[in-house]
């Protein structure tokens, strides 16, 4: 079946503006992830969604950074008057069900430039 | 926090030979450990994962790791390795502490076959 997808897949935006990426997870699952990956570093923690509910945004670095699942599929990362440490992959994951078991699911990534 | 380290930023071996990539992590407390695979321009792939019982774990594509509680370690090996298998590696951790299901990944381990 279709796994996780993201789009788009490259970004290149300027300092200050702002961008939308969006994660397309596997249909009918329960909890989604956002995680940034700077070059070189593995993954780090953005926030967590169950549903359409955000229950952790503690990774998020700023008030810039804004995400939403207000349907409980799709989501959306916001970021707002880009800088260039912003500059990173965004993976989006997504799992079955809410539990640590659970295994993740990955999409590709958007690699964000900021310049 | 969780913290994890993969002791090995870069490891180089020849194709047929066997790896081991090293991980620790930062507490013994309970805790789900995971390896995930990235090939390039492709999201994270789950390799294994322990959550209880026999300490070591078998996995995809001939990988195993074994989980040692008492040195906080779960060490990935594989007895020969193909050109196919060049790839970053990353070790991951899930706190059952944790409200939720984040992972902590180490910094990755870049593995490169050489014929």
């Amino acid at each position: 079946g279709a796994g996780v997808s993201q789009s788009p897949r490259y970004k290149v935006a300027k300092r200050g503006q702002d961008v939308a990426l969006r994660c397309d997870p596997i249909s009918g699952h329960v909890s989604l992830f956002w995680y940034q990956q700077a070059l070189g570093q593995g993954p780090e923690f953005l926030t967590y969604f169950q549903n359409e509910a955000q229950l952790d945004k503690s990774g998020l670095p700023s008030d810039r950074f804004f995400a939403e699942r207000p349907e409980g599929s799709v989501s959306t990362l916001k970021i707002q008057r880009t800088q260039q440490e912003d500059s990173a992959v965004y993976l989006c994951a997504s799992s079955l069900d809410r539990g640590h078991q659970e295994t993740q699911y990955f999409g590709p990534g958007t690699r964000l430039l900021v310049l | 926090a969780q913290s994890v380290t993969q002791l090995d930023s870069q490891v180089p071996v020849f194709e047929e030979a066997p790896v081991e990539l090293r991980c620790n992590y930062s507490s013994s407390v309970s805790v789900y450990l995971f390896w995930y695979v990235q090939y390039p321009n492709q999201g994270l792939q789950l390799l294994l994962k322990y959550l209880s019982g026999s300490t070591l774990v078998k996995g995809i594509n001939g990988f195993e790791a074994e989980f040692n509680k008492s040195q906080t370690s779960f060490h990935l090996r594989k007895p020969s390795v193909h050109i196919s298998d060049t790839a970053e590696y990353f070790c991951a951790v899930s706190d059952l502490a944790a409200g939720a299901q984040k992972l902590v990944f180490g910094q990755g381990t870049r593995l490169t076959i050489n014929p």
